[in-house]
């Protein structure tokens, strides 16, 4: 299967500063990545859709503002949150989609976000 | 009511037995349907995609689609420890921008 990066894989920080985290599609181009939110034992909360070239579509109760998503390029797309805080804790995945193939979706291993 | 139900579990089984896994869904425009698998701290591991109804196979696991009751499964045949992990059921429309994702079952095979 296609491979998805992401980087760093496990970050902590002070509240107030702010985090970037990569997500990088390997071997394919991606017109269409995602950025997810999961909280232990639960399934995935989709924050935002991000097109290459675009701005990004955020969900409903994500503040665009604290999480700012750059999709410069087909392989790459950014995630940065601003201003962090404790309840920003959590684990985010971004996910690459094959261009021209929904059904075609690759995870990145995760960034285990903490901030203290 | 949630577009896409699946039962969290915990499902505990002993090696070697079959495993079923189930989604339901309400919405009836969904023709993509996939299964991924996750381990813990880890991001999902695209398993099988099945397009319409039908059967797909692939090694040990087994997509079933049923439409016209808005249901799909993931069978696992001779199941292994190394298969423990949560699955994720996902589907999406024809031209969706994105995926809408059951709770996940967690899944426990014993040795």
């Amino acid at each position: 299967g296609a491979v998805v990066s992401q980087h760093p894989s496990r970050v902590i920080c002070k509240s107030g500063t702010s985090v970037k985290i990569e997500c990088r599609s390997l071997d394919f181009q991606a017109t269409t990545m995602f950025w997810y939110r999961q909280f232990p034992k639960q399934s995935l909360m989709l924050m935002a859709t991000s097109n290459e070239g675009s701005k990004a579509t955020y969900e409903q109760g994500v503040e665009k503002d604290k999480f700012l998503i750059n999709h410069a390029s087909l392989t790459l797309s950014t995630l940065t949150v601003t201003s962090a805080h404790p309840e920003d804790s959590s684990f985010y995945i971004c996910s690459a989609r094959v261009s021209g193939k929904i059904y075609e979706q690759y995870f990145g291993p995760g960034t285990r976000l903490t901030v203290t | 009511q949630k577009e896409v139900e699946q039962d969290p579990g915990p499902l505990s089984v002993p090696e070697g037995a079959i495993v079923s896994l189930n989604c339901t869904y309400s919405n009836s425009a969904f023709q993509y349907f996939m299964w991924y698998r996750q381990y813990s701290r880890k991001g999902p591991e695209l398993l099988m995609y099945t397009y319409s109804s039908g059967n797909k196979e692939d090694g040990r696991f087994t997509a079933q689609v049923d439409k016209s009751s808005k249901y799909i499964s993931l069978f696992i045949r001779d199941s292994q420890p190394s298969d423990s992990a949560t699955y994720l059921c996902a589907m999406s429309g024809l031209e969706a921008q994105k995926l809408v994702f059951g709770q996940g079952t967690r899944l426990t095979i014993n040795p």
